[in-house]
């Protein structure tokens, strides 16, 4: 069964104290892994895909990166818009071709 | 605009009633799929289809149907809905090359049940 486990479950920081989100996950055959960012009363909305250990991408302050067991979400000098709930997601191989699983997420608020 | 548009937004409900929860995609995407979210437990998935007249289970379809008759189209189907269903319902589609696992959600669909 996949599993997708995040850490921490609610993250405080102050604006520009950056730290990183984790994403570790339990697959058979990783296809990919997704970062979302959820704001309250919307829907998740896409970040970044890895597919591959050492991958990285970046976009604005944010930075994922992955390895063979987990994912970081690195935040360098957030904002207080960059508050919001980070969800990572995987996509196993394997027949299951179209399932995603997602963790449960972790809360990030930024205090100005 | 591109979106995913669900409906309706919100619904409160009696045990048992039938109910469907609209979801149209604008994108012309092959790949669509329902979530329900809850506190604690994140996004499960209910069912999801790759295509036109193919369906299949996500991890927790049980008390749910779907039906999937035309591209743009991919309702959510309670049957008998109850309590335990009360939750925060979500679609999302993608296109079915490489990236078909970046999803649009809608805005979400909070469901409850009585």
């Amino acid at each position: 069964e996949d599993q997708v486990t995040q850490s921490p479950e609610a993250l405080r920081l102050q604006e520009g104290e950056s730290s990183s989100l984790n994403c570790s996950y339990t697959v058979s055959g990783l296809r990919g892994l997704f970062w979302y960012r959820q704001d309250p009363g919307k829907g998740p909305e896409f970040l970044f895909t890895l597919y591959s250990a050492g991958e990285e991408k970046e976009k604005e302050r944010l930075k994922a990166t992955l390895t063979k067991k987990e994912s970081f979400l690195h935040i360098t000098a957030p904002k207080p818009e960059d508050s919001a709930t980070y969800l990572c997601a995987v996509a196993a191989g394997g027949t299951s071709y179209g399932k995603l699983t997602f963790g449960q997420g972790t809360i990030l608020t930024v205090h100005p | 605009e591109a979106q995913v548009t669900q409906n309706p937004r919100y619904l409160i409900t009696v045990t048992g009633k039938k109910l469907t929860v609209t979801c149209s995609q604008n994108m012309n995407h092959e790949y669509m799929s329902w979530y329900r979210q809850d506190p604690g437990l994140g996004l499960r998935q209910i069912y999801y289809s790759m295509n036109v007249e193919v369906t299949d289970k996500g991890d927790v379809p049980e008390g749910y149907k779907v039906s999937r008759k035309e591209k743009r189209n991919f309702p959510l189907i309670l049957e008998s809905p109850s309590p335990n269903q009360t939750s925060l319902y979500f679609c999302a589609s993608s296109p079915s090359d490489r990236n078909y696992n970046v999803l649009t959600f809608g805005a979400g669909s909070r469901l409850t049940v009585l």
